[in-house]
């Protein structure tokens, strides 16, 4: 079974500073690892998402994030934060192949923007 | 990608009652799931909805507490039974797609 974990669940950042989100994961098979955004009241928003090919990620809003296979993470990074990145943020893994198809997401990390 | 429409988006319902929720695709898709999110916490996958057959409910989830429909390839709903104070948050709907998974923006549940 594959899992997740997301270290800090709550992470604040000065505006226009680097945004770091911590994602590990754990799979018996190469994995697909997505990253999600929620605002308040809202649904879940993909940001981006790696399957095969290029490690490096990049995503929507400036976001990019690195599959690290020998760390087994996923970590999203932001050059510059802004106010309206503050959102909770899911890491989720899928694996590759067999007929499961389901998400398992992380625990989620709250980002807080300060001006 | 695909566009649901879960409804409804919020209610608040007496203990010892149901509550069924719609989730409705703009496209056929092959697989639907229903999550659980509880207050600040993370998606739990509650089952994964099967056309035409029984749905496949996760270790902790029973079909009698939350049975789920899917009569064709574009609607699926999720029946919270018997509620109780413990189960009050917020459920989604999400399928996979062409192009990937989508989720529906969530039936917040109050149970009082």
């Amino acid at each position: 079974a594959q899992s997740v974990t997301q270290l800090g669940s709550h992470v604040s950042v000065s505006e226009g500073a680097l945004v770091l989100l911590r994602c590990n994961y754990s799979s018996s098979v190469p994995p697909y690892l997505f990253w999600y955004v929620q605002y308040p009241n809202q649904g879940l928003q993909l940001l981006l998402k790696y399957t095969t090919g290029a490690t490096l990620v990049k995503g929507i809003n400036g976001f990019e994030a690195e599959f690290k296979k020998s760390e087994t993470s996923f970590h999203l990074t932001k050059p510059s934060a802004h106010m309206s990145d503050a959102a909770e943020y899911f890491c989720a893994v899928r694996i590759s192949s067999g007929s499961a198809r389901q998400l398992t997401f992380g625990s989620g990390t709250q980002l807080t923007v300060l001006p | 990608s695909a566009v649901i429409s879960q409804k409804p988006s919020r209610d608040i319902c007496q203990r010892g009652t149901s509550l069924t929720i719609q989730c409705q695709v703009d496209s056929q898709v092959t697989m639907m799931f229903w999550y659980r999110q509880q207050p600040r916490q993370s998606l739990t996958l509650i089952a994964t909805a099967n056309q035409g057959s029984e749905a496949t409910y996760e270790s902790g989830f029973v079909i009698d507490k939350f049975p789920i429909s899917r009569p064709n390839l574009t609607f699926s709903t999720l029946t919270v039974s018997n509620m109780s104070p413990e189960d009050s948050s917020i459920y989604l709907c999400s399928v996979l797609g062409d192009r990937g998974y989508t989720f529906g923006s969530g039936t917040r549940l109050t149970v009082v």
